[in-house]
């Protein structure tokens, strides 16, 4: 069965990054993409960004452009997200989706998130 | 940026009741627009997408409609695990965006 696995929850400092992973079995990593999308404490889904794993290619919202970077690692199924000079209001859940491989649709399989605090 | 409306933000009901929630977007979209079903703690789960087709293993009991600007979600006859926040997204634009959620709980 598809399944999307995120590591465990992060504790970061104003100004310090953050690296997320989420790992894909289930199904050929390659065939789809893999969108992130964050949701902080009571609040709605925002996307973050979209990566094609077959050819690496990325969009990201325009809100976290320069600050946002999406990679995959074939070899091990793996999705990463980092984000850098993190603010307290980056204070969020940090969602993996399963998405389309050429671009971003809908997301029919989601990690099961990663919670990213940042307090000084 | 597309900006998704949804209505209304919170909604009660009874198990048994028929329930549509609206999905309003600033401009046309077609058809790309999805819906997700999540419960607190939990991930959202598709439960329909471009605007009605219903997601594998998701009950028959879900439906969507609309094009253009207008869209909803209806659930026909409302169950217990139905209780939850609903949203609706459009994928006819980059970047993605969702609607600020509909709170659908017990009466």
């Amino acid at each position: 069965q598809v399944q999307l696995v995120q590591s465990g929850a992060e504790v970061k400092k104003p100004g310090a990054s953050v690296k997320v992973s989420c790992k894909a079995s289930g199904y050929t990593f390659t065939s789809y993409g893999i969108s992130w999308v964050r949701q902080a404490p009571g609040q709605g889904l925002e996307w973050m960004g979209w990566i094609s794993t077959y050819n690496g290619n990325t969009k990201y919202t325009q809100k976290f452009q320069g600050r946002v970077t999406m990679t995959t690692d074939t070899s091990t199924s793996t999705a990463y997200m980092e984000l850098r000079s993190l603010r307290s209001d980056d204070t969020a859940v940090y969602y993996c989706a399963r998405d389309q491989k050429f671009s971003t649709n809908w997301y029919d399989y989601w990690g099961q998130g990663t919670l990213v605090t940042v307090s000084s | 940026d597309i900006q998704m409306t949804q209505s209304p933000s919170s909604l009660s009901a009874s198990v048994g009741d028929r329930v549509t929630i609206t999905c309003r977007a600033s401009q046309t979209i077609s058809t790309f627009l999805n819906w997700y079903q999540q419960k607190p703690g939990k991930a959202p789960k598709l439960l329909i997408y471009v605007a009605s087709s219903l997601q594998s293993g998701v009950p028959s009991r879900f439906s969507g409609s609309g094009s253009g600007t207008d869209f909803t979600l209806t659930i026909s006859s409302l169950q217990p695990e139905d209780f939850a926040t609903y949203y609706c997204q459009e994928n006819f634009s980059t970047p993605p965006r969702f609607g600020q959620g509909t709170k659908l709980e017990i009466k």
